[in-house]
């Protein structure tokens, strides 16, 4: 139990296109989703905090603007980086929680490559 | 917000030693403490996690320990094999206002045959 799915697994796009991340929770229904960036042999960093139906919470230094985060049913999270660009290229995870879990599940990540 | 320092960043160790990486974190209202292990390209994978009313937890090689007073939380790794190789984060969370994941910076472990 406790799946999380993300797609795709790896994009590569043109510089100053969007692309959309989607997670979803397979197998449970997350009222909170959680959207992480990880650089090369680097930490996880925690980009927005999603809650189904309401707008997004970001991080101190996070544009929203810049990172769309849509939490449309409680088994899909979208993340959508507008107008990328090549400093946006990274791998992006996302983790789902079960209802009011201690515990956090992750997807396998998407990998960005802007060009 | 909550702030967590991990070391050391890199760990070799002999097969069958044991391995121990500490974290400590900044908010004392943080009351969950999840350690993953990440391959490379792959997801983090959760082995081991403590909540704050607890001050040791133990599941077969793997042991965490706790100590809420001086807000540091360590990873105790035992008859270490090859395929515990990996990087290995630590977290600290408050589940009471969103349960955001706040991580270390990551320790590669590397245990040689």
């Amino acid at each position: 139990g406790a799946v999380v799915s993300q797609h795709p697994s790896r994009v590569i796009c043109k510089s100053g296109t969007s692309v959309k991340i989607e997670c979803r929770s397979l197998d449970f229904q997350a009222t909170t989703m959680f959207w992480y960036r990880q650089f090369p042999k680097k930490s996880l960093m925690l980009m927005a905090t999603s809650n189904e139906g309401s707008k997004a919470t970001y991080e101190q230094g996070v544009e929203k603007d810049k990172f769309l985060i849509n939490h449309a049913s409680l088994t899909l999270s979208t993340l959508t980086v507008t107008s990328a660009h090549p400093e946006d290229s990274s791998f992006y995870i996302c983790s789902a929680r079960p209802g009011f879990a201690y515990e956090q599940y992750f997807g396998p990540g998407t990998r960005l490559t802007v060009t | 917000g909550e702030n967590v320092e991990q070391h050391p960043s890199t760990l070799s160790v002999q097969e069958g030693d044991s391995a121990v990486i500490k974290c400590t974190y900044s908010d004392s209202a943080s009351n969950y403490f999840p350690w993953y292990k990440q391959e490379l390209g792959k997801r983090p994978q959760l082995i081991i996690d403590i909540r704050s009313n607890v001050g040791e937890k133990k599941d077969q090689r793997i042991a965490v320990t706790l100590n809420k007073t001086a807000k540091h939380f360590s990873l105790h790794i035992t008859e270490t094999q090859p395929e515990d190789s990996a990087v290995y984060f630590c977290a600290a969370s408050n589940r009471n206002t969103g349960n955001q994941f706040y991580f270390g910076t990551g320790t590669s472990l590397t245990v040689i045959p």
